[in-house]
């Protein structure tokens, strides 16, 4: 069973840069070629951020940034901002009409 | 500007059956993929499951496989999620959600979401 894995929880501290990180319990994220950023406020549906690894959606803020790091997807936010105190998800499409979410990371600024 | 506005969401009990809809706008809806994604109360996103632009072609999470089944009406632009034999971990909300198409593919418009209760 594919489980993908994301940090529970990360800190970082306002104007600071921050990593979160999207990968799997057994291989490399690089041979999925769609791996999506989400983000979640409380109350509100989940919006998209980047997909393609490294395309922001549109409306995305340009602090927001997609990479590869190792074996891990990676959304760095550069210049953290009180609104980005919520949740990111990763999505993977397996490639066979199957997508599966990762556990999501809880973000806080402070 | 795409609109996603779902319904059906209620309180059933245990074994029971729900269908729920999501009707489209602001797009040609018979040429995207469409999905259902759910959320626990105070969990994480949940994929379950998938259809095609034409529906000729559906998916689905193991978790459902068996009792849920996706459909969509073209004519009508509406995404369906018909769902048998209802247990308590279905209990969530449910959202509909537009796949972007070809090269692009990600989640790029979500319902509001609805909930699904199952207790006894």
């Amino acid at each position: 069973q594919t489980v993908v894995t994301q940090e529970p929880s990360l800190s970082v501290s306002p104007g600071g840069t921050v990593t979160l990180t999207c990968g799997l319990n057994s291989g490399s994220v690089s041979v999925f070629s769609y791996v999506s950023w989400y983000q979640q406020t409380p109350g509100q549906a989940p919006r998209p951020l980047m997909f393609n690894t490294n395309i922001r959606s549109s409306g995305a803020p340009d602090r927001f940034s997609g990479s590869i790091l190792g074996n891990k997807a990676a959304l760095t936010i550069t210049g953290a901002q009180a609104d980005d105190d919520c949740v990111y998800y990763c999505a993977l499409d397996m490639g066979n009409g199957i997508w599966v979410f990762g556990g999501g990371t809880k973000l806080t600024v402070l | 500007d795409v609109q996603l506005v779902q319904s059906g969401g209620a309180s059933v009990q245990p074994g029971g059956s729900l269908r729920l809809s999501c009707e489209a706008s602001g797009f040609f809806f018979p040429e995207f993929a469409m999905n259902w994604v759910r959320q626990a109360p105070g969990k994480g996103l949940e994929w379950v499951s998938g259809i095609t632009g034409s529906g000729g072609r559906t998916y689905y999470a193991a978790s459902v496989k068996g009792r849920f089944t996706i459909s969509r009406d073209n004519s009508r632009n509406i995404l369906y999620l018909q769902m048998k034999n209802l247990r308590v971990e279905d209990r969530a909300i449910y959202y509909c959600a537009q796949e972007e198409r070809g090269g692009n593919r990600h989640f790029e418009s979500w319902g509001q979401g609805t909930l699904v209760t199952v207790s006894s």
